[in-house]
């Protein structure tokens, strides 16, 4: 089955306690991206990724890391969580189409907290 | 920087028309559609790519308009399973970076 996986699907942390949400996708797709979802702001793109090793800013990348050493995997790193990123997490992965993404298939999301 | 959605928010009967508008203060290089249930991921709807040019299935299609940077979301006939929430995306230039608006809630009652 075609989809994109994401783990913890929930998690409760401390401040500053490094923590990392995996994203995996099975459809060979070239592009991946990482949104957080808080209410009333909609989904809010963190970083993206046209290919292996080739990564780009969102608009909201403060806080956290990524990187694509594999095709399938673009794992979402926070190095020292606060609070305010507590939020819904939704990895996305899509084909490539003409010269931006495509459909875009998301994950069933990660909801963090920050104590 | 975000589209601008509007409505907000908007209740229907069951069969009734509506309009969902996103703008953007940009140029457009495309405009991504999709409708998000609660409590699950978002499902694409659809991608506009040429100006004026209307894509659908179904009982909802969109339209994208270059020259006023906006596209609207048309659903006809509104039946239950189309509430949620839509979000569109936009791409300003082909960088491959899509940046969501933040959501039209759309209920439809029977």
């Amino acid at each position: 089955e075609a989809q994109v996986t994401q783990n913890p699907r929930y998690l409760i942390t401390v401040t500053g306690k490094k923590l990392t949400v995996t994203c995996s996708q099975n459809m060979n797709h070239e592009y991946m991206s990482w949104y957080r979802q808080d209410p009333g702001l909609g989904l809010r793109q963190i970083y993206y990724s046209m290919n292996v090793e080739v990564t780009d800013k969102g608009d909201v990348p403060e806080g956290y890391k990524v990187s694509r050493k594999e095709k399938r995997n673009f794992p979402l790193i926070l190095e020292s969580p606060s609070p305010n990123q507590t939020s819904l997490y939704f990895c996305a992965s899509s084909p490539i189409l003409g010269q931006g993404p495509g459909e875009l298939f998301f994950g069933e999301g990660s909801r963090l907290t920050v104590l | 920087q975000q589209p601008v959605q509007s409505p907000q928010a908007v209740i229907l009967r069951e069969g009734e028309d509506a309009v969902i508008n996103c703008s953007s203060s940009k140029a457009l290089y495309s405009v991504h559609w999709y409708r998000q249930k609660h409590g699950e991921a978002p499902i694409f709807l659809m991608i506009l790519l040429k100006g004026g040019e209307q894509k659908g299935h179904d009982k909802i299609s969109a339209s994208f308009n270059e020259k006023k940077q906006q596209s609207s979301l048309y659903l006809t006939a509104s039946q239950l399973s189309y509430s949620g929430t839509y979000f569109c995306g936009t791409e300003t230039s082909s960088n491959y970076k899509l940046t969501f608006g933040k959501g039209t809630l759309l209920t439809v009652n029977p």
